[in-house]
């Protein structure tokens, strides 16, 4: 499959433990896009990156998050003391640079904080 | 601020007749405005965009900037057709997406 990955699927955590979701996008894109959808919503846009480069953060994006793509393949994204509130699906997104080019979605993180 | 508003959250219709999806933006430069599906237990995937001008699947949507819409609209609705569908819109300079709250299309045979 050379779609994009997300690892792991599924998480469940207590709360004020910290969780990492990483991204795998399709291997020649360069922009990269993480955003997290809850119910009966739709996603959310979190960040951008273009190549290793974090270009734009939501205000969904509190200190308590953080993303990197240190060598502009693939992406972790981090939150730390979870919440309650931080349950969603964390969906990951990649495309090329080619002018506006189609978003590719990977199949998402859920995460469920106890 | 962008926004995209669906007004419908469940739009059920029987096979056969003509479907109608409805979205409406806010924004106040030019934006792109896109079609995203996600059918059951499928990750979310791309169904149209209006620079396209295209029909994919049966499915057209017309950009009317004078009422700020963007609906998707099929002539005839197959049950294939049911799904959950994301209007979105991108503006800026790093194509940040901005969705909508998502219709879900039940198609009755």
């Amino acid at each position: 499959d050379t779609g994009v990955s997300q690892d792991p699927r599924h998480k469940i955590t207590k709360r004020g433990q910290n969780v990492t979701f990483r991204c795998d996008p399709i291997s020649e894109h360069n922009r990269l896009y993480w955003y997290r959808q809850t119910l009966g919503q739709g996603p959310e846009f979190l960040t951008y990156f273009q190549n290793e480069a974090q270009l734009e953060k939501s205000r969904l994006l509190s200190d308590r998050f953080s993303a990197e793509r240190p060598k502009g393949s693939f992406s972790t994204l981090e939150i730390q003391r979870t919440e309650q509130g931080d349950s969603a699906m964390y969906l990951c997104a990649s495309s090329s640079g080619r002018g506006t080019a189609e978003q590719y979605f990977g199949p998402g993180t859920r995460l469920t904080v106890t | 601020a962008q926004r995209v508003t669906q007004p419908e959250k469940l739009l059920s219709v029987f096979k056969g007749a003509p479907v109608e999806l409805k979205c409406n933006y806010s924004y106040s430069g030019s934006p792109e405005l896109f079609w995203y599906v996600q059918y059951s237990r499928q990750r979310l995937q791309l169904l149209l965009r209006h620079i396209s001008r295209e029909s994919i699947k049966g499915f057209t949507a017309d950009l009317n900037k004078g009422e700020t819409s963007f609906h998707l609209k099929k002539p005839f609705a197959q049950e294939e057709d049911s799904a959950m569908y994301y209007c979105a819109l991108m503006a800026g300079g790093y194509q940040k997406v901005t969705f909508g709250t998502g219709t879900k299309l039940q198609v009755i045979p």
